[in-house]
């Protein structure tokens, strides 16, 4: 069973442009997660979509978005990037409700 | 708002020896979870625990969970090299979203 894949796994962009990252959930997951992982700030949670809603959503500013498709599969997008965007993105997915969550690969970001 | 402790942050161990990373968190959660992370990789699940008491075993790991104390640890027994990375712990409360420790890096000398 294939597990999370995210893509890109790394990419560059430089301040003032966007940034759209996907994530394909393992096969029959409904919840996909997302967390930004920073030697600061350490692991943060961005949102969570559950069948194409929004469900819960972390402390970030809107420049940071997402969405999900009748597949499950996610993006997330980031507008007008700063330099502290910079980081490795998680996805995270879960089979249900407060199932075990299993992240991706990451994808890591760096803005110039 | 919901806390969450690790400690310590660095713990450099001898292989062999025996050795336990603390989890505090601040507020009520239904779950705790271990992971591990390896230089440039994914977080890799490891335990999940629901309720007080549970304890739960794989290999060289152990974690437990109290929750009266708010409290989980991650026990290392014997260790060997491969158990170097970092660990995390993280807790949720009625949802999907994690909130994590800030990680132990464990480094396992020969």
């Amino acid at each position: 069973k294939a597990g999370v894949t995210q893509t890109p796994r790394y990419l560059i962009k430089t301040r003032g442009q966007q940034v759209t990252l996907s994530c394909s959930p393992i096969s029959g997951h409904r919840s996909v997660s997302w967390y930004q992982q920073t030697p600061g700030q350490g692991l943060q949670f961005l949102f969570e979509y559950f069948s194409e809603t929004q469900r819960n959503k972390g402390n970030f500013p809107g420049r940071f978005s997402g969405r999900q498709f009748s597949n499950s599969r996610s993006e997330m997008n980031v507008s007008t990037l700063e330099l502290g965007d910079s980081a490795l993105y998680l996805c995270a997915s879960s089979h249900q409700d407060r199932g075990y969550q299993f992240f991706g690969p990451g994808t890591r970001l760096t803005v110039l | 708002e919901l806390k969450v402790e690790q400690n310590p942050l660095f713990l450099s161990m001898q292989e062999g020896k025996n050795y336990t990373i603390y989890c505090n968190y601040s507020t009520t959660s239904d779950r705790l979870y271990w992971y591990r992370q390896d230089p440039g990789k994914s977080l890799e699940s490891l335990f999940v625990l629901l309720s007080n008491g549970a304890v739960k075993q794989e290999g060289r790991l152990m974690a437990s969970l109290d929750t009266k104390a708010r409290l989980s640890t991650l026990h290392i027994t014997a260790a060997v090299h491969d158990l170097s990375a970092t660990y995390f712990c993280a807790v949720s409360f009625g949802n999907e979203k994690l909130t994590f420790g800030t990680g132990t890096r464990l480094t396992i000398i020969p």
